[in-house]
């Protein structure tokens, strides 16, 4: 079954600590995707990614082909961070060719 | 443009008026997708079009919903007689052929009052 899962789905944390957020996967991609989503916002892409990993200021994305798994990284969070992340999947076409995560919810306290 | 684009990003409209959204894909992308973001739900596939051929509608929640996409390029989502529980961010994507690029709109934030 073509599912993305994401975890956790809440996370709480005080500004300034590094944040991890994970996306598996269960079928193979042409790319990983790492969406955000402020409050009452827009949705905004933040990486594309195949392999590897890349960065973004404070971002980092990185992805693992083999263990079908992905990871977003903040370093030094700030509560401007606080959104909902949501990761997706395209591979195959069709109407499973882009599939979401139910997103992680991301609070930065001060 | 440089990205998706979808109109209008906010819509407040009647209930029981219909209401129009519009997506604008990347140019050249041939797979084209609608999903819907009800408050604090994850993203509900709606349609999805490729190319020429006929559009996956089996996410469509009912009749009052349709879609279309001109010339495989713009793409339109309308929805009629709208109704409170229709109120949720409605986002564009498009994809290439091969399905290595994606690129999503902002969303159309629509409020049924």
């Amino acid at each position: 079954k073509n599912e993305v899962e994401q975890s956790p789905q809440n996370l709480t944390a005080q500004e300034g600590e590094f944040i991890t957020i994970n996306c598996s996967y269960s079928v193979g991609i042409s790319a990983l995707h790492w969406l955000q989503q402020h409050p009452g916002g827009g949705i905004v892409s933040l990486f594309m990614l195949s392999s590897g990993k890349k960065k973004h200021g404070r971002l980092i994305a990185t992805i693992n082909i083999q263990e079908k798994h992905s990871s977003l990284h903040i370093t030094a969070s700030h509560p401007r961070d606080s959104a909902v992340y949501i990761c997706a999947r395209t591979s195959g076409g069709g109407a499973d060719g882009l599939t979401f995560g139910k997103g992680t919810h991301l609070i930065i306290q001060p | 443009g440089a990205g998706v684009s979808q109109s209008p990003s906010n819509k407040v409209t009647e209930k029981g008026k219909d209401v129009e959204l519009r997506c604008d894909p990347i140019s050249g992308h041939t797979a084209l997708y609608w999903y819907r973001q009800s408050l604090g739900q994850g993203l509900e596939f709606l349609i999805y079009f490729q190319g020429n051929s006929a559009p996956d509608k089996s996410g469509l929640p009912s009749d009052r919903f349709s879609a279309e996409r001109t010339g495989g390029s713009v793409s339109t989502l309308t929805i009629q007689r709208t109704q409170q529980e229709d109120s949720a961010v409605y986002l564009c994507a498009s994809c290439s052929w091969w399905y290595t690029e994606a690129f999503f709109g902002q969303g159309t934030r629509l409020t049924v009052v």
